[in-house]
């Protein structure tokens, strides 16, 4: 089994909303992360975590505020997000950090801020 | 980041013939390289991986080729389908970090 799923699959929010994306994995993978793909671009690195604990940030604002509860999931918490940030989110996990190992990519989260 | 860049960003075939999706990159100490296949509204699908100790590895219906001289990679697809049609990325991995070249979009003519 290869599947990462993510919730939920649309979304739509205000600037003034609070929301939460939400990414799952059973694999066993100990890393997981968070990209930005905007239309007809590669996917861009958000944030990395490896076992649980935070280990990159690419310099993303803070209205994006990454979470891992357990080595299975992965949340991603909106707020006050800008017409910009409309893209399509996508998470993925891999065995471990480190060389040799594939990402394994979830369907996205298509975001729409208003 | 560093650059890993396809040569075309589109491209057209008809449908049985050969596709070639090329893709250049500068790190020589790249040891990993993965294509992905992306569909309109889907994230990202593994296809085929290979090591910087081999120059070639093969998959079903897809090949990958690897020249670590001139920093090459390239995805052969044989007898392209319809479903075949989706942006294609190549992937670099150097050390910790995963790098996506800008993507070719394939579009297979029935």
């Amino acid at each position: 089994d290869t599947e990462v799923t993510q919730t939920p699959k649309h979304l739509v929010m205000g600037m003034t909303n609070k929301k939460s994306l939400k990414c799952e994995q059973h694999m066993g993978h100990r890393a997981m992360y968070w990209y930005k793909q905007k239309a007809k671009k590669p996917p861009e690195l958000m944030f990395v975590y490896s076992y649980e604990k935070l280990s990159i940030n690419e310099s993303v604002p803070s209205r994006f505020s990454p979470e891992c509860p357990n080595s299975s999931l992965l949340n991603l918490h909106l707020h006050a997000l800008q017409p910009e940030d409309s893209a399509l989110y996508l998470c993925a996990s891999s065995q471990d950090r480190g060389t040799l190992l594939t990402q394994y990519f979830g369907p996205g989260t298509r975001l729409l801020v208003l | 980041g560093e650059n890993v860049g396809l040569h075309l960003p589109t491209l057209s075939v008809q449908e049985g013939d050969n596709s070639i999706i090329n893709c250049a990159y500068s790190n020589s100490a790249s040891d990993y390289f993965i294509w992905y296949k992306q569909e309109s509204g889907k994230g990202p699908q593994f296809i085929i991986d290979i090591r910087s100790n081999m120059d070639k590895r093969q998959g079903q219906r897809v090949t990958v080729l690897l020249n670590k001289t001139v920093k090459h990679l390239s995805l052969q697809i044989a007898a392209t389908q319809p479903g075949d049609s989706a942006v294609y990325f190549c992937a670099e991995n150097t050390g910790n970090q995963f790098y996506f070249g800008t993507g070719t979009s394939l579009t297979v003519i029935p």
